[in-house]
């Protein structure tokens, strides 16, 4: 099975504070993604990589930076965090679409709550 | 990519078929449609897609109607292990997936 692993489940951050979260995917997809989810707002893409050291803004990129040096890994940086960045990230892969088959999947995380206080 | 409506919420008795709705009216010939679910504290989860015809695996039936322009989702016979947020997304490029708030589906005992 597909694994996409967040290195963190809980995390708790000061104002201000750099912080990074961590993914890793092992079945050597493409294309990986980051998402914020926030009550009665759904998912909400920040930024995703189609091959590594690409990136592509998503539609809430403010406040954030990515970084893919690997291909397994896509990490997303916050790079001053403000208590409006507390949210639950959730990570997700996906290999390169073919429109069809198994190859549209996205495949996610379990994802980081993240409190910025 | 197209954008969807779906219920807020729903209720479906335990053993019953759960149907669940989606409006995708401004859908493009070569737009799919995705269902995926979220149960509470993970990652959404792919459940289902399709691009014209019925489609049926091991966890639901897609159902589209002639225009494309709806789909309904189909759980044949429900547990309470079904009850989570549920995800309508349509998508061309397959790079850019837009969740919107899904339907809450409570599965009764």
């Amino acid at each position: 099975d597909v694994k996409v692993t967040q290195s963190s489940r809980y995390l708790v951050k000061r104002t201000g504070e750099k912080v990074f979260l961590e993914c890793v995917q092992d079945m050597d997809h493409e294309n990986m993604f980051w998402y914020r989810q926030d009550p009665g707002l759904g998912l909400r893409l920040i930024y995703f990589s189609y091959d590594v050291k690409m990136k592509e803004k998503g539609d809430i990129p403010e406040g954030y930076s990515v970084s893919r040096e690997k291909k397994e890994r896509f990490s997303l940086i916050l790079e001053s965090a403000s208590t409006n960045q507390t949210s639950m990230y959730l990570c997700a892969s996906k290999a390169h679409g073919t429109f069809s088959g198994k190859e549209e999947k996205l495949f996610f995380g379990s994802g980081t709550q993240l409190s910025v206080l | 990519d197209a954008k969807t409506t779906q219920p807020t919420s729903m209720d479906c008795a335990e053993g019953r078929a759960a149907n669940l709705p989606c409006n995708h009216s401004t859908i493009s010939g070569n737009e799919y449609v995705y269902w995926y679910r979220q149960i509470h504290s993970q990652g959404p989860q792919y459940i289902i897609h399709g691009l014209k015809n019925n489609e049926t695996n091991e966890m639901a039936s897609l159902i589209i109607t002639e225009d494309r322009k709806s789909s309904t989702l189909i759980l044949p016979h429900a547990t309470l292990r079904d009850t989570a947020v549920y995800y309508c997304i349509v998508s061309l490029t397959g790079n850019q997936f837009y969740f919107g708030t899904g339907t809450s589906l409570t599965v009764i005992p």
